[in-house]
This record gives C-alpha cells, structure tokens and sequence, in this order.
C-alpha cells in the first residue's frame, strides 16, 4: 500500500530557530495534508496540497508539494513555543488517509 | 469545519472487561468515520472505516471480532472493544471526512487503560 515516510523523527529547537520537516512517498500522491497534534490533544488539519510545485503560506508556517508530487514539506520560521506538537503528513489518493510517523518538535525557550 | 465529540474520554477498565466508545458527529451527517488507534509517541494507525448502515471495513491485522464497530445512524459510530487486555491500552481516537474538502476532523480521543 501507499506509504508516506516523515523525517526528522524529533526536532529540538531554540525559540526563534527555524524548523522544517519532510514528508516523501514512492509514489505519486494526489494530494497531501498536513496535521499538527499538540502533547494531549488530537490532530488537528493545518492545510491540504493538490497541485504540482504548490506552495502555501499560513503566517510563519510555509507549505510546500514537490514538482513530482512525491514529496512535501512544511517550514516554521522563528519558532515559537506554541509551536510544539508532533506535525503529521497524510497522503490522500484513495481514502483512507495514510499518516506518516510525525516530526515531534520542541521548542526550548 | 466539523465538530467531533468522543465519550468517554479516558477510561481504565480491569482485564477481560468490554468497553464501548462513542463518536459523535455534532454538525454534519457522516456517513463514513474512520477509527484510528496512536500508541504513546507513535502515528495514528488506521483500525477501521466504520460505514453507516453497513459493516466496518478493517485494516489489515485488525481483529473484528475483537473490535467490533457500530455506525447506526449518520452521528454516531461506536467502538467496541471486547475482553480487553493490557496490550489494547492506548489512545483511541475517531474522524469524519468532510468529502468537499477532504480534510479530516479529529475528535478528542479516547485514552484507554487496561489494567
């Protein structure tokens, strides 16, 4: 089946550090998602891409989806301590979705 | 977007006890949920796509009998877990698809302990 593999693992940062996790696939995705769960809580959607080489911005939160749509990244500038969580990928051809592992970010103030 | 509610939202149950957990769709008519287990500081694993008025479709390794899933009516689907064991401990969360947008909305899961 489709399988998304999700890099770094862990990420620790200092407050105001950039950050940036990456999400690749095998295969050609028709869209990717992105989620973010913070310690405690549930996943919560942050943005969907669909079309090749798209980019998409949400305040210091920069989305990207490759030319192949075969990969995908989501960039933080200046890190705040708001930020921490576990940021998800998910790769929607056929539904279900399939969730890659996370990137547990940590910010240190 | 969708608003998801779970119940209960933790509960601690002794071995070989059966625990049924509800997941509501507040605001919208889902006629499919999907049911997801998260073990501590994993991913969301998906067990099964619980379809309204049909039978559950479960991933692979996923034991039916064992959970076994309930979607009667477009807001409510339930998860049943039967005989549970200490190894079923986790954290069990559900979502509807909100098919225009095809995002997911997650509700605020369930934290299962089995003593």
């Amino acid at each position: 089946g489709q399988q998304v593999m999700q890099i770094p693992q862990y990420q620790h940062v200092q407050e105001g550090e950039d950050f940036t996790t990456y999400c690749n696939s095998s295969t050609t995705l028709s869209n990717i998602q992105w989620y973010k769960q913070r310690p405690g809580g549930h996943p919560v959607f942050l943005i969907q891409l669909v079309k090749s080489g798209e980019v998409k911005k949400q305040k210091r939160l920069t989305f990207q989806f490759g030319e192949a749509k075969k990969n995908s990244s989501l960039h933080i500038t200046a890190t705040q301590t708001t930020d921490v969580g576990t940021y998800f990928c998910a790769a929607s051809g056929n539904t279900p979705l399939v969730f890659g592992k996370g990137t547990r970010l940590s910010v240190i103030a | 977007g969708a608003v998801v509610s779970q119940h209960p939202s933790r509960v601690i149950c002794k071995s070989g006890t059966s625990v049924k957990i509800e997941c509501r769709s507040l605001d919208f008519q889902a006629t499919t949920m999907f049911w997801y287990r998260q073990f501590p500081k994993q991913s969301l694993m998906l067990m099964a796509t619980s379809n309204e008025g049909s039978k559950a479709t479960y991933e692979q390794g996923v034991e039916k009998d064992k959970f076994l899933i309930n979607h009667a009516s477009l807001t409510l689907s339930t998860l049943t877990v039967t005989s549970a064991h200490p190894e079923d401990s986790s954290f069990y969360i559900c979502s509807v698809e909100r098919s225009s947008y095809n995002e997911q909305f997650f509700g605020p899961g369930t934290r299962l302990t089995v003593l």
